[in-house]
């Protein structure tokens, strides 16, 4: 079944505003991260939070984990027309070898 | 680009026909991975292979064929495909599969259409 998955599928905001995203997964996790893509290319890694952490920042980015409620948000301040992309969640089980799963993703659209 | 670079970009192919996808990572990875993306479907981890070992076969039909020579190079043969194969393959790199935290580099991915 789907580990992570992100809220909403889609959003559009106007330029400037704050873009937040969600991400709900089901298992225990060793890490979150996430992903931007811009259409029809790869995945760029954003921003990783382990589990021991609650919130972290990069830039205008800001990242919140709660293992309680297994969820994450991802919130972009200031928003531009440049971080129009789809936004993924994925998250690092904690047993066995190391591997991603990543959810159906946000597409996200700035209006200028 | 990204130090993963992924030929070719574009590939349309019959059902018959033999193809293969090639992938490359400059950046000293030990870990690489194939992964499908079709439309309104959330990715999907195909193969993993660690230290030129699969440690990951999702249960991926045979018509796929991964090929690992070294730790820079993976390949994905495809043959007698399905229209319903047809998706974005994203090929990424990390520096291995039980250093911890993985953080995986992608390249920019494989456009496959199959008529």
């Amino acid at each position: 079944s789907q580990q992570g998955e992100e809220d909403p599928q889609a959003l559009s905001i106007q330029e400037g505003e704050n873009a937040t995203m969600n991400c709900s997964y089901k298992t225990s996790i060793n890490n979150l991260q996430w992903y931007r893509q811009n259409s029809g290319r790869g995945l760029v890694h954003l921003i990783l939070i382990r589990s021991n952490e609650r919130e972290k920042h990069s830039g205008r980015l800001r990242v919140t984990l709660d293992t309680s409620k297994k969820s994450s948000s991802l919130l972009i301040t200031a928003s531009r027309a440049a971080d129009t992309a789809s936004y993924f969640c994925a998250t690092g089980l904690i047993q066995g070898a190391q591997k991603l799963v990543f959810g159906q993703g946000t597409r996200l659209t700035i209006n200028p | 680009e990204t130090g993963v670079t992924q030929t070719p970009r574009h590939l349309v192919m019959g059902m018959t026909n033999k193809k293969s996808l090639k992938c490359e990572q400059h950046l000293g990875h030990n870990a690489m991975y194939w992964y499908k993306q079709s439309a309104k479907k959330p990715l999907e981890l195909m193969f993993v292979y660690n230290f030129k070992e699969q440690t990951e076969n999702n249960s991926v039909p045979s018509r796929f064929s991964p090929e690992c020579p070294n730790s820079s190079h993976l390949f994905l043969h495809l043959h007698t495909l399905q229209p319903e194969d047809s998706a974005l393959y994203l090929c990424a790199s990390s520096r291995g599969q039980f250093s911890g935290a993985n953080v995986l580099t992608f390249g920019a991915g494989s456009r496959l259409t199959v008529l």
